[in-house]
């Protein structure tokens, strides 16, 4: 079946640092890989995404690259602010899933970022 | 109108209460979902609506029974619930099954 690995967390940076979080996947199909983003007490938001390989998702500074060769799409940002602060997770929905698990995304653990001023 | 609301925001309800948590979205989407997330835990999928109809019950207790009036509306009818059900409830919606997922912000809920 599909699954997403992420790096767990939690992850402690200084404002201004470099940020990446590592994903990997494996799909049966040729999934839609996505970031969300959850900030304190709220539901769930599209960072980014990528539907084919190669492709690159960005929004808000962040980025990431759909790498099938590697089954990665790792989130990078080159200077977080505190406001970044939030758990990030990593998903795919797989539409070379039959039926309609095509529907589902899979998610990774998600990661825990704080940032500090 | 982007975004999909959900009311209440919080709920505290005992084991023998009925209630029922509220989702709506006014983008045209036509598949909407039911989310059930612990702290600290990524969400799990408990029902998908397409076209107003279910797709998929991820063999979620009877206790918890999804209701969708029409396109842009989605319940969730609560009884009997235990304290171990108590979690973020989020709703989403998408256009279709290949798209986005928007998610609403939640209900809290605790079961007393």
């Amino acid at each position: 079946g599909d699954s997403v690995t992420q790096m767990e967390g939690p992850v402690t940076l200084s404002e201004e640092a470099f940020l990446t979080i590592n994903c990997t996947y494996t799909a049966t199909g040729y999934p839609s890989l996505f970031w969300y983003v959850q900030y304190p007490g709220e539901g769930l938001q599209l960072l980014l995404k990528a539907t084919k390989a190669d492709d690159k998702g960005s929004n808000k500074g962040f980025e990431a690259t759909y790498r099938k060769e590697t089954t990665s799409f790792h989130l990078e940002k080159g200077s977080v602010q505190v406001s970044d602060s939030a758990v990030y997770f990593c998903a795919l929905s797989d539409p070379g899933n039959s039926g309609g698990s095509n529907y589902k995304l899979t998610f990774g653990k998600g990661t825990l970022l704080t940032v500090n001023p | 109108d982007t975004e999909v609301t959900q009311t209440p925001k919080h709920l505290v309800m005992g084991m023998t209460n009925k209630k029922s948590l509220k989702c709506e979205q006014h983008m045209g989407h036509r598949a909407m979902y039911w989310y059930k997330q612990k702290a600290k835990k990524p969400p799990e999928l408990m029902f998908v609506y397409s076209y107003e109809k279910l797709s998929i019950n991820e063999s979620v207790p009877s206790r918890f029974s999804p209701e969708c009036p029409n396109s842009s509306l989605l319940n969730l009818h609560l009884h009997a619930l235990q304290p171990e059900d108590s979690a973020l409830y989020l709703c989403a919606s998408s256009q279709d099954r290949a798209s986005n997922q928007f998610f609403g912000p939640g209900t809290r809920l605790t079961v007393l």
